[in-house]
């Protein structure tokens, strides 16, 4: 069936340091992925997509990276800041629907 | 940017009570969506709306559960006999066409 999931379901990191969250997808159909940072008592903020034409695509401060070969979606979070605290969910769109697919989510903890 | 709205922020209901909730897009957005987000879970697919029509619903949204998005502007989802397994968190978001969906703070449902 479809499903999203997160390798890690908490990761602490020093701040100042690099942080990367990892997903892996089930379906190798999905065609476009999303990363959301969710912040206690507010809804999904959207960070950084990607379409699976392609293999990476930066932000400000992001860079998310996929690999369809093994289906494995990352976020990378250069310069890791305390306001970066929060849950961290990936999300696909499988092929020819508009639902998108949430993963459990992977709470970021940043250390002072 | 108003952003997506939703209200109330909070509801305290009886088991068995019926509840409503309503959804404001932002004001350009054709498409529409419900999601249900449980503590410590990824949000997951309840229905979408493209302007007014509802074009998917998922398997978890029993008999119980309506949304209607009338003149393809605000939505609003009911939830008729709720059971304390409806406590949940639940989120609005809307995009236009296939772009990130953008999400409301959600409405925090408690049935007792």
């Amino acid at each position: 069936g479809e499903s999203v999931g997160l390798h890690l379901p908490t990761l602490s990191v020093q701040e100042g340091d690099n942080s990367i969250i990892n997903c892996a997808y089930s379906n190798s159909a999905s065609d476009y992925f999303i990363w959301y940072k969710q912040e206690s008592g507010k809804g999904p903020q959207f960070i950084i997509d990607i379409r699976s034409n392609m293999d990476k695509r930066q932000g400000q401060r992001v860079t998310v990276l996929l690999n369809k070969t093994v289906k494995h979606l990352s976020l990378q979070i250069a310069a890791t800041q305390p306001g970066d605290s929060a849950v961290y969910f990936c999300a696909d769109r499988p092929q020819g629907t508009y639902k998108y697919i949430f993963g459990t989510g992977t709470r970021l903890k940043v250390l002072a | 940017d108003t952003g997506v709205s939703q209200n109330p922020r909070h509801k305290i209901t009886k088991r068995g009570q019926n509840v409503t909730f309503r959804c404001d897009p932002i004001s350009e957005h054709n498409r529409l969506y419900w999601y249900r987000q449980t503590l410590g879970q990824g949000p997951e697919f309840l229905t979408y709306f493209q302007n007014e029509a509802q074009l998917e619903k998922s398997r978890l949204l029993s008999d119980r559960f309506s949304a209607e998005r009338p003149k393809g502007s605000f939505s609003t989802l009911e939830i008729q006999r709720t059971e304390q397994g409806d406590s949940a968190m639940y989120l609005c978001a809307s995009s236009l066409d296939i772009l990130p969906l953008h999400f409301g703070n959600g409405t925090r449902l408690t049935v007792t």
